[in-house]
């Protein structure tokens, strides 16, 4: 059983590149997550998808898209990547809201140069 | 609105020690609350949540919170610690109707020394 699986896990970029990163779930989650994980502040909330054709924004949203076109896959994009973009980037899922936990994957490490 | 005060960035403990990280949280309502430890280039993995009920939790690899309501905290603990504890531990809320949406604290590094 995969759970969250991360594509890619490294990457590095030029400032004004565009690229998306993919997350996949194998466990029919109806939720689904971005967060970026940067040092000493903890883990902040990018987009969110509660269904399949749906997102929403989260607490740092500037600078990306998302789309859920299929339920188990949530995309993540950079248009004109920046700088301040570098970070750790991580999605999750989770079964419903409410007080079912979240599922994370292994992260993918983004460097803009 | 909702936020998470993870006191102490850096925790040093002996090994079989106890460990006690501290977690307070803010939430208008009643909140859900959970831990996540995250190991070297690794994703987060969930120790223990409190939802409803039982105030005292009891999750993996022998860590427990309490939730106090009075004193707005969620504390975890650990009566002996192993080496293999060393992670970094994350405390997290959320609430009732806002699809799961996490708050992070920013997190606790803890550091098992012989």
């Amino acid at each position: 059983n995969a759970g969250v699986t991360q594509t890619p896990k490294f990457r590095v970029l030029k400032t004004g590149q565009s690229m998306t990163l993919l997350c996949a779930q194998d466990m029919n989650h109806e939720y689904m997550y971005w967060y970026r994980q940067d040092p000493g502040m903890g883990l902040r909330l990018i987009h969110y998808s509660v269904g399949e054709g749906t997102t929403a924004k989260g607490e740092v949203p500037d600078g990306y898209n998302v789309s859920r076109l299929k339920k188990q896959n949530f995309l993540l994009g950079l248009e004109s990547a920046a700088p301040s973009q570098t970070s750790v980037y991580f999605c999750a899922s989770a079964l419903t809201g409410g007080n079912q936990p979240q599922h994370f994957g292994d992260g993918t490490r983004l460097s803009i140069l | 609105a909702q936020s998470v005060t993870q006191l102490g960035s850096h925790v040093s403990v002996s090994e079989g020690a106890l460990v006690l990280l501290r977690c307070n949280y803010s939430s208008s309502v009643p909140p859900y609350l959970f831990w996540y430890v995250q190991y070297p280039n690794q994703g987060l993995q969930l120790l223990l949540k409190y939802t409803t009920g039982a105030t005292l939790v009891k999750g993996i690899n022998g860590f427990e919170a309490e939730f106090k309501k009075s004193e707005t905290s969620f504390h975890l603990t650990k009566p002996s610690a192993h080496m293999s504890d060393a992670a970094e531990y994350f405390c997290a809320v959320s609430r009732p109707g806002t699809a799961s949406k996490l708050t992070f604290g920013t997190g606790t590094r803890l550091q098992v020394t012989l």
